[in-house]
């Protein structure tokens, strides 16, 4: 079946280190989105990509970066820079054209 | 500015009531709106979408929005609400003429369900 697939569900990072977060995708999606989820915020937009090899900055795009070398895949790096990163990711897709978004079932990033 | 706002941050229904959520949206150009359902620890899931045509739009799980224009809302309701349908429920709009561009999300309202 096609879908997004995230990994690891759950992820610790200490102080100081940079860490990847996977998104893959197996639906030919054009566009590719990270979000963040912190309780009571709602979803905020880090980086979102329209094509291969090209993404904009969302919201809250300070302390992370994104790669889109291939269609299927849009990793998220948190880096030492993001100061409090412990938080809920979610990656989505959606094909050009109307329609909603399919996410992943999240990766829970904590600082340790 | 372009929002989505849910004013409520939590609704406790008793089980089989009817249930209403809230959502009220700021957004230039045509909008494109949705609800999305998520359960704790998991990723979000489409209930329904709106973007031309009838107003009242119905989709999984017994759930129907109703779009109003001259109100900026986009509400959705249930007839009779289930203890599985106990989650947080998010309202989001984009852009209906721009495929790709990112949609704004509101903050969620959990529902809680009550024997």
């Amino acid at each position: 079946d096609g879908g997004i697939t995230q990994s690891p569900k759950y992820l610790f990072r200490k102080e100081g280190q940079n860490v990847t977060l996977s998104c893959e995708q197996n639906l030919n999606h054009d566009a590719m989105y990270w979000y963040r989820q912190d309780p009571g915020q709602g979803l905020r937009l880090i980086y979102y990509s329209q094509i291969v090899n090209d993404f904009q900055k969302g919201d809250i795009a300070e302390g992370y970066s994104v790669s889109r070398e291939k269609k299927e895949s849009f990793p998220l790096t948190v880096t030492s820079a993001q100061k409090n990163p412990t938080a809920f990711y979610l990656c989505a897709s959606t094909p050009q054209g109307p329609g909603g978004y399919t996410f992943g079932s999240g990766t829970r990033l904590t600082v340790v | 500015a372009q929002s989505v706002t849910q004013p409520d941050i939590h609704i406790t229904v008793s089980e089989g009531a009817s249930l209403e959520l809230r959502c009220n949206y700021s957004y230039g150009a045509t909008p494109y709106l949705f609800w999305y359902v998520q359960s704790p620890g998991q990723g979000l899931q489409l209930l329904l979408k709106y973007f031309s045509g009838d107003t009242l739009v119905q989709g999984i799980k017994g759930f129907e929005a109703e779009f109003k224009r001259s109100q900026s809302s986009f509400n959705l309701r249930k007839p009779s609400v289930h203890w599985s349908d106990a989650a947080e429920y998010f309202c989001a709009v984009g852009p209906l003429n721009q495929a790709g561009t990112a949609l704004i999300f509101g903050k969620g309202t959990t529902l809680s369900v009550s024997s």
